[in-house]
């Protein structure tokens, strides 16, 4: 059974950071891309950013590009998404998905909130 | 980057009646090489991560109700629950794939009547 499972969610200040992670479970992590969705409170989804499988090609969508970077540990079993330059806008609950650009998402975690508050 | 809208933004149906939900994309999400169609749509319940309904426009995801359907091409694209349970109380999205930044429609909120 597939199982994504974040962490790392929490309340931070303006212009904090925080790293969120995703473990994985289930399924071949190694040989998927995965990608970050986040959901502001009581809005839609966002998708935020992809890395393949091998973490060597990564995408962001401009809102996070060049605050947030994602990453993975294949050996781990783990995705991470690092979140500098935090605004209030950033406020959300963050998903990380099993998929990427040029596949749909099959899987989700159940998410973690993250606050930006002063 | 592509724009994904959908209608309406909600719509009340009485149990055991039609939903219908319809999402535009602001350019075609058909790639002709292999003439399918990167258009997924997602069902939201309250408290819940999103989960995969259709994908390719109008494959259902394993397990889901055959009472789901898409249908569609290009940019036009439709999802139709054809007898609502009350289970199907959620925030439907679609999302196109197509691209390398993928996108969703706004959500329509699908409530009993």
């Amino acid at each position: 059974e597939v199982q994504l499972l974040e962490s790392g969610g929490g309340l931070v200040q303006p212009g904090g950071s925080l790293r969120l992670s995703c473990a994985a479970s289930g399924f071949t992590f190694s040989a998927y891309a995965m990608s970050w969705v986040r959901q502001a409170p009581g809005k839609g989804l966002e998708w935020l950013s992809f890395i393949s499988g091998s973490g060597g090609r990564t995408n962001y969508t401009d809102s996070v590009k060049g605050r947030f970077t994602i990453s993975r540990d294949n050996s781990k079993n783990t995705l991470y998404l690092q979140m500098n330059s935090l605004r209030a806008e950033d406020s959300a609950v963050y998903f990380c998905a099993k998929g990427a650009p040029r596949v749909p998402f099959d899987y989700w975690g159940q998410g973690t909130l993250v606050t930006v508050s002063s | 980057d592509i724009v994904m809208t959908q209608s309406p933004d909600s719509l009340a149906v009485s149990l055991g009646e039609r939903a219908t939900i319809n999402c535009k994309s602001s350019q075609s999400v058909l790639y002709s090489s292999n003439n399918k169609n990167y258009l997924a749509w997602y069902q939201q319940r309250p408290g819940q991560p999103p989960k995969l309904l259709i994908y390719w426009a109008s494959i259902r995801e394993s397990g889901v109700p055959d009472r789901f359907s898409g249908s569609g091409s290009g940019t036009d694209f439709t999802l139709t629950i054809s007898t609502l349970q009350a289970e199907d109380v959620a925030v439907y999205y679609c999302q196109e794939y197509y691209t390398t930044r993928p996108t969703f429609g706004q959500g329509t909120k699908v409530e009993i009547k």
